[in-house]
């Protein structure tokens, strides 16, 4: 069975930093692209970032994050992470982790997200 | 950045009626679409991939259609458990880009 089970979602003041880790099981982590959603409260999906499958050496970013928030993995580890740093209020959201399957970028499968709260 | 547009915010739709939530992108998106369902206080659910083929455990009841920029989602008999959110997402371009998401909603 396959799961993402997120962690590391915390309050945190405006301009901080957190590591956000989602752990990954029931399928082969290292041939599947891995991406991470948000959701603020009462809104809808925005994705926040991904990378390639393998060594990951593909990363991507959308505009609101770029030059912010890190994508990384540990295959050894089973493990996606997403660095974030200059925490604004607007990040403020529930964080999925997600999985992408075999040829295509759709998000099979999701965790339950971790929740980043950011205070003035 | 491709601008999706789900329009209604909201659907009102009777058990076991037909519903139809339609999906814009602003640019060509070729097939790269997807369609979700969120529950309140659940995870979204992958529904179709690839504009028309669903997911793993789906029932046939969820169908999609279209390609390059018109899209829908319908589900043929509205059963209890489809009362939700839906949201479509194109995955032809970076950044990818969901829908503002369509609430279906009890009549």
């Amino acid at each position: 069975e396959v799961q993402l089970v997120e962690s590391g979602g915390a309050l945190v003041q405006q301009g901080g930093s957190l590591r956000l880790s989602c752990a990954a099981s029931g399928f082969t982590f290292t041939s599947y692209a891995m991406s991470w959603v948000r959701q603020s409260p009462g809104k809808g999906l925005e994705w926040v970032s991904a990378i390639s499958a393998g060594g990951g050496s593909a990363t991507y970013y959308a505009d609101s994050v770029k030059g912010r928030f890190t994508i990384s993995r540990d295959n050894s580890k089973n493990t996606l992470y997403l660095q974030v740093n200059s925490l604004r209020a607007e990040d403020t959201a529930l964080y999925y982790c997600a999985s992408s399957g075999a040829g295509t970028w759709s998000f099979g499968f999701w965790g339950q997200g971790t929740l980043v709260t950011v205070s003035s | 950045e491709i601008v999706m547009t789900q329009s209604p915010a909201t659907l009102s739709v009777s058990p076991g009626e037909r519903a139809t939530l339609p999906c814009r992108a602003s640019q060509r998106i070729s097939s790269n679409l997807a369609w979700y369902q969120q529950k309140p206080g659940q995870a979204p659910r992958l529904l179709i991939s690839g504009a028309s083929t669903r997911a793993t455990g789906i029932p046939a009841r969820f169908s999609g259609s279209g390609s390059g920029t018109e899209f829908t989602l319908t589900i043929s008999s509205l059963q209890s458990e489809d009362f939700a959110v839906y949201y479509c997402q194109q995955y032809n371009n970076w950044p990818f880009t969901f829908g503002g998401g369509t609430k279906v909603e009890i009549k």
